[in-house]
């Protein structure tokens, strides 16, 4: 069974630009969660999708959006790039259920740089 | 909002010395997992806990969930240098709702051989 597939697996971009990251979730999950991870912050939750829904999200500004397509795959995007949003990217997906303890299952990371 | 902190933040052993990772929540908790990321590498699941007391093991790691379900460890025996990492709890409020995974700091640890 194929894991998560996150791409790009790393870019570069300079400020003010957008990025488009893109996440296949491992076959059969329907919940996507997306996660920004920087040396000072950790591991910061950005917002969950199951069903083409989102119905969690962290405290991030409105330049990080996502969606989630029909087939699960899901996308996060991030307009007008600053500096401090280098960070890796992490993808999980997991089997979705109310409240469940399902495990999440991460993927490799998008390493964005902004320069 | 939910609060997960762990302690310490980084730990530096001898190879064959004792680990001990905490977490603790400002919150209650429904669940507990842990992961461990390599350098370089991605958060990789490693347990769940689920109820009040709940003891696991692992070979040479030992999971504990607190009584209250608002904290956690994580306690490896006589580590090795593939022990390298970091290592994260992470945690799910009490809720009939859908909630995020809130992740822990994180508890970097160096095994010297």
């Amino acid at each position: 069974k194929a894991g998560v597939t996150q791409t790009p697996r790393y870019l570069i971009k300079t400020r003010g630009q957008q990025v488009t990251l893109s996440c296949s979730p491992i076959s059969g999950h329907r919940s996507v969660s997306w996660y920004q991870q920087t040396p000072g912050q950790g591991l910061q939750f950005l917002f969950e999708y199951f069903s083409e829904t989102q119905r969690n999200k962290g405290n991030f500004p409105g330049r990080f959006s996502g969606r989630q397509f029909s087939n699960s795959r899901s996308e996060m995007n991030v307009s007008t790039l600053e500096l401090g949003d280098s960070a890796l990217y992490l993808c999980a997906s997991s089997l979705a259920g109310r409240n469940s303890g399902n495990t999440i299952y991460f993927g490799e990371g998008s390493w964005l740089t902004v320069v | 909002g939910q609060q997960v902190m762990q302690i310490p933040q980084y730990q530096h052993v001898q190879e064959g010395e004792d680990f001990t990772t905490y977490c603790n929540s400002s919150t209650t908790l429904s669940n507990i997992q842990w992961y461990k990321q390599r350098p370089g590498g991605h958060p990789v699941f490693l347990i769940q806990l689920v109820k009040s007391g709940e003891v696991k093991k692992q070979k040479r790691l030992t999971f504990q969930f607190g009584e209250a379900k608002k904290n956690s460890s994580l306690h490896i025996t006589a580590t090795q240098t593939t022990d390298v990492g970091t290592y994260f709890c992470a945690g799910r409020e009490m809720n009939t709702g859908f909630q995020k995974l809130v992740f822990g700091t994180g508890t970097r640890l160096l095994v010297s051989p």
